[in-house]
């Protein structure tokens, strides 16, 4: 399978725990993009890169979000001292780049649920 | 800034019913357009897309068309299947920078029922 892989799928943490997703994208797809999509809400954006370069953060990345991609290749996304307003499902997606034409591939996503 | 306006859900409709979705935006300038589908534990896979005005998007007996002049992208289908259970997002890339991060609509349950 050459689609976009998320690990893992699931994570249930206390509060205040330390948590960390990864996210393989497509292979040669340069363009990498986290989004959190929280109960009846469509996925906002929360961070893109293009390459190892981190180019936009949201608001929504407050300091205790990290997100790096350090070759390129796959990326992770760290939350410190999680809260319960942190519980989301937690989606990458990846584009070979140039032209708003161009669709994302989504991976199915990390659940989060912080007690 | 950007935003994308889906009718609200649950959408519930027996096999064969015809199907729409409603869509509206607010972008600058004339943005591409997409429909998002999310089967049941499954991430967003794209549905069918509109790169300019006028422009018919189909995939799968599901049809848009991008109407500029109501800024408009309803989704469409003429009868549907208890397989079309899922949930629908309309989405548009972002109009500003180079990036092109994706503002969606809030999702619409679409429940078939046999």
């Amino acid at each position: 399978d050459t689609g976009v892989s998320q690990n893992p799928r699931h994570k249930i943490t206390k509060r205040g725990q330390n948590v960390t997703f990864r996210c393989d994208p497509i292979s040669e797809h340069n363009r990498l993009y986290w989004y959190r999509q929280t109960l009846g809400q469509g996925p906002e954006f929360l961070t893109y890169f293009q390459n190892e370069a981190q180019l936009e953060k949201s608001r929504l990345l407050s300091d205790r979000f990290s997100a790096e991609r350090p070759k390129g290749s796959f990326s992770t996304l760290e939350i410190q001292r999680t809260e319960q307003g942190d519980s989301a499902m937690y989606l990458c997606a990846s584009n070979p780049g140039s032209g708003a034409y161009n669709e994302q591939f989504f991976g199915p996503g990390t659940r989060l649920t912080v007690l | 800034g950007d935003s994308v306006t889906q009718m609200e859900g649950p959408v519930t409709l027996s096999e064969e019913a015809f199907l729409t979705i409603n869509c509206t935006y607010t972008a600058t300038g004339y943005p591409s357009l997409f429909w998002y589908v999310q089967y049941p534990g499954e991430g967003l896979q794209l549905l069918l897309k509109a790169t300019k005005a006028d422009d018919k998007g189909s995939n799968k007996g599901f049809e848009a068309t991008y109407r500029k002049e109501t800024t408009s992208f309803h989704l469409e289908k003429g009868s549907v299947q208890v397989s079309d259970s899922a949930v629908y997002f309309c989405a548009l890339p972002n109009s500003g920078g180079s990036n092109y991060k994706l503002t969606f609509g809030k999702g619409t349950l679409l429940t078939v029922n046999p």
